[in-house]
């Protein structure tokens, strides 16, 4: 199993819709949480880190369920700049941290 | 405006040379990172830097090598003797470092190799 998993998609959406994305982590003792957004072909920049209270930027809400190990993006009134691959993003000590990335989920928005 | 910088951002390389893929930053952070990236994978870590003159190995650094001589830069060699060198490498860096749980990362926009 790995670490970090994630719904590779793609999702194919309209403009204007909303969609959510999941993620599930394997180790308990995680601690820090993010999501990367990744452009084709360019480099992942940070889109929102994910705090246990859930929290939220503009459009972007990010949950956190410790409980059941997972982590949410929501995406509300998608725009056709939205289309991305969606990296998710745990941190976890194991005598020193250690960064995983899952491998992405691949959005395209339509028009 | 502060960022990181790589290069060359396409290179070709034939079997049996290595190549050296640069990596440099004027963010002033620690730590600097080497990843590579692979279709369907997610990212995974050759070697990571914390400080000056030391570095250390990732998940994947058999047929990596690389230096620390100066804070802003962390070259990484891709030597013959890595088996599949073929991949988008990213170079990132971060102000804390892995030894801290909310270490966000900083890319450069990569290198992409190809071994014919």
């Amino acid at each position: 199993r790995k670490e970090v998993e994630q719904d590779p998609g793609p999702f194919n959406v309209p403009e204007g819709a909303t969609v959510a994305f999941n993620c599930t982590y394997s180790n308990s003792a995680s601690q820090s949480f993010f999501w990367y957004r990744q452009d084709c072909r360019k480099e992942p920049k940070l889109l929102m880190s994910v705090y246990s209270s859930g929290n939220e930027d503009g459009r972007f809400t990010a949950q956190l369920n410790r409980a059941s190990q997972y982590i949410s993006l929501l995406i509300r009134d998608s725009k056709l700049s939205d289309s991305a691959t969606y990296l998710c993003v745990v941190n976890y000590y194991t005598g020193g941290f250690k960064t995983i990335f899952g491998a992405g989920t691949r959005l395209f928005v339509k028009a | 405006d502060g960022g990181i910088t790589q290069s060359p951002k396409y290179l070709f390389r034939k079997e049996g040379q290595n190549v050296t893929l640069s990596c440099e930053q004027n963010l002033n952070h620690d730590a600097m990172y080497w990843y590579r990236q692979d279709p369907g994978q997610g990212l995974r870590l050759i070697y990571y830097s914390q400080i000056v003159n030391d570095f250390q190995k990732g998940d994947i650094a058999e047929g990596y090598s690389v230096s620390r001589e100066k804070k802003e830069s962390f070259p990484l060699t891709v030597t013959s003797a890595q088996k599949n060198p073929t991949a988008f490498y990213l170079c990132a860096s971060s102000t804390q470092g892995p030894t801290s749980g909310a270490n966000v990362l900083t890319f450069g926009a990569g290198s992409r190799l190809t071994v014919l």
